[in-house]
């Protein structure tokens, strides 16, 4: 089955800096990379995703790319705000919205 | 759009009895809808996938007796931990998948379930 694996576990940034969040998937045949975003005791909100007919996508502050061949992509936030600080997870999906496989999450603090 | 709800955002519940938790899509129809368990600073892991009119599939290693899911209709689906015991204590994240050519899961806030 798919495996998804997420780096760094935890990421500290300066407010104003940029922030990558890296996730690297098995299954080839998976077509779907959303990215959610979760804050202390809340449910996770999805903030951008990406279909692999495409390699990138960019929306304000973030934006996802993803490399097929390597089989990894990658989430980026720039110009870093506190309220960006919560816990990012990825996924991977071989069916769009359907079979969703979680990364294990990244805590991003920003710092200000 | 694509709001997902849920009730109640916490429970306490003595140990054997039962809880009841409802998800509701609530700008959108949703034949799919899925249940996710979340233990302390750990990512979201299935427990099953509700399907409206039929029974739930659920994942290898969650009780279907335990939990039991129905979703009656294109808005609602409920979670039911019977006879919960304290190790059943987590917090319950529906999700709601949005059909059409761009289907992802939308989720909800969540229920916080304590049993004592």
């Amino acid at each position: 089955g798919e495996n998804v694996e997420q780096h760094p576990s935890t990421l500290s940034v300066q407010e104003g800096d940029s922030a990558v969040i890296k996730c690297t998937y098995s299954d080839s045949a998976s077509n779907y990379f959303p990215w959610y975003k979760q804050e202390l005791g809340k449910g996770p909100q999805l903030i951008i995703d990406i279909r692999s007919n495409v390699g990138e996508k960019k929306d304000q502050r973030i934006a996802v790319t993803l490399n097929k061949t390597a089989k990894h992509f990658s989430l980026h936030i720039t110009e870093t705000q506190p309220e960006d600080s919560a816990v990012y997870f990825c996924a991977a999906s071989t069916s769009y919205g359907q079979n969703f496989v979680f990364g294990p999450g990244t805590r991003l603090s920003v710092l200000p | 759009g694509a709001v997902v709800s849920q009730h109640p955002s916490w429970v306490i519940c003595k140990s054997g009895t039962s809880v009841k938790i409802e998800c509701r899509s609530l700008d959108f129809q949703a034949t799919t809808m899925f249940w996710y368990r979340q233990f302390p600073k750990q990512s979201l892991m299935l427990m099953a996938t509700s399907n409206e009119g039929s029974k739930a599939t659920y994942e290898q290693g969650v009780e279907k007796d335990k939990f039991l899911i129905n979703h009656a209709s294109l808005t609602l689906s409920t979670l039911t931990v019977t006879s919960a015991h304290p190790e059943d204590s987590s917090f319950y994240i529906c999700s709601a998948l949005l059909a059409g050519w761009q289907e992802t899961q939308y989720f909800g806030p969540g229920t916080r379930l304590l049993v004592l």
